[in-house]
This record gives C-alpha cells, structure tokens and sequence, in this order.
C-alpha cells in the first residue's frame, strides 16, 4: 500500500460547474500524476507534477487544471465540467526519495465523476 | 507515431490452462516496460517491470513477462491460471525511461471454471 488516497469516490455534477478532485498521499513521492480511464482507451495522462508548484501537461489535458501547493496534495480542477468528462479519474505517484526506482508508479483507487 | 498496442481485447481461458497477453510497443529505443492489473472497482496494481539485464522478469501472483528487442513486444504469461486471475491486464511502456507512462488499451481475462 503506497498510501494514496483520493477524494471524492463518486461524484455526480452538472454541466457546466467546477468540480475538484483531490489525491493525498503519505509518503512523500516526488512525482504524481492525474490519469482518465475511459472503455477502449486504457488511462491516458491528464497533468502529472515533477514537485511542489512544477506542473506539466499530459496527452489529454484540455479543459482541465492542476495545482500542488504542497508535496502530499495535487489538485484536478474541471474549471465548467462537461459531459464528455464524464470518467474514471486516476492519481499516481512515483519517485519516492531513496527508492529504487522513480519510474514506478503506485495508484490510488480511482473517482468515478458523472456529468449530467 | 509511438504507440503501445494490445492486440487483443478480451481473451477467456480455462482454469488451470496456460495464459500469454500479448504487448507491443514502437518506440525509437528501449523503453522501460511494464504489466499492471485491475480488478473490477480497483486501482491499478503493479504485476512486474523491465529496466534491463535479463530479458526474463518474474512478477507477483506467478506471474512473468519476457522482453523480446527484435519482436519489440513485452509478453505477460503464467503458466497456470486462477480464477482470480479474471481482472483487466495493462502494459504500460516510459519511453527513454522517463517518468510519463503510455498505457495500451488493456486486455480483459475471464476465467473459465
């Protein structure tokens, strides 16, 4: 258990609103990353964080926002949240200092978002 | 383009039966290369990885992958599959062994009893 957790688990929201997702993990991992699982697609990454306040985007990272203020926390924003966002949102992390590898990545256990 | 590619999307087997997903990437050089699984509802977990070395990896739950340069193709196997095998199978490759992964599409096993 790399001690990844992700808030909300479910989420229903309407078109057009703001929706954050947070990931919070334990033990102090350099890197973390915002993936979307979608059918027929695997995950594909949205923006991913190399450490606190450096951000980069990923494959599919229209529409969306990230923030890390702070080494254990990294932010998903949808700014106005539209159907086609509708997903399974995934957090990893990776580059634990010491470790034996920084391309390794452990995942959270996923939030299930619904746009109506 | 660089791309990694599971060709096959659902693939069902008896219990006890041998299993192989196939894994093929296309990239320039040798990425690192990986294997998850995810069980229904679940995140993703971490069956075993390639860096370099030996081109035959062992993984958790009996699992094992061998790395083929010429084929550029990354094959989970297992000798003898268990129910709880049945689960959705990534591979997942870090071009020039950088820290951003590309996932292929995933292979679905069900497990005949």
């Amino acid at each position: 258990d790399a001690g990844i957790t992700q808030s909300p688990r479910h989420k229903v929201t309407e078109t057009g609103t703001p929706v954050t997702l947070r990931c919070h993990q334990t033990e102090n991992h350099r890197y973390m990353y915002w993936y979307r699982q979608d059918p027929g697609h695997g995950l594909r990454l949205i923006h991913y964080s190399y450490g606190v306040k450096d951000t980069d985007k990923g494959e599919v990272s229209d529409g969306y926002s990230v923030s890390r203020s702070k080494t254990e926390d990294f932010l998903l924003t949808l700014e106005s949240a539209t159907s086609s966002q509708t997903s399974v949102y995934f957090c990893a992390i990776s580059g634990l200092a010491g470790g034996s590898s920084y391309n390794e990545q452990f995942f959270g256990p996923g939030t299930r978002l619904t746009v109506l | 383009a660089q791309s990694v590619t599971q060709p096959d999307i659902h693939i069902t087997v008896s219990e006890g039966a041998s299993l192989e997903l196939r894994c093929n990437y296309s990239y320039g050089a040798t990425p690192y290369l990986f294997w998850y699984v995810q069980s229904p509802g679940q995140g993703l977990q971490l069956l075993l990885k390639y860096f370099s070395g030996d081109t035959l990896v062992q993984g958790i739950k009996g699992f094992e992958a061998e790395f083929k340069r010429s084929q550029s193709s990354f094959n989970l196997r297992k000798p003898s599959v268990h129910w709880s095998d049945a689960a959705e199978y990534f591979c997942a490759v870090a071009p020039g062994g950088g820290n951003k992964l590309t996932f292929g599409t995933g292979t679905q096993l069900k497990v005949e009893l």
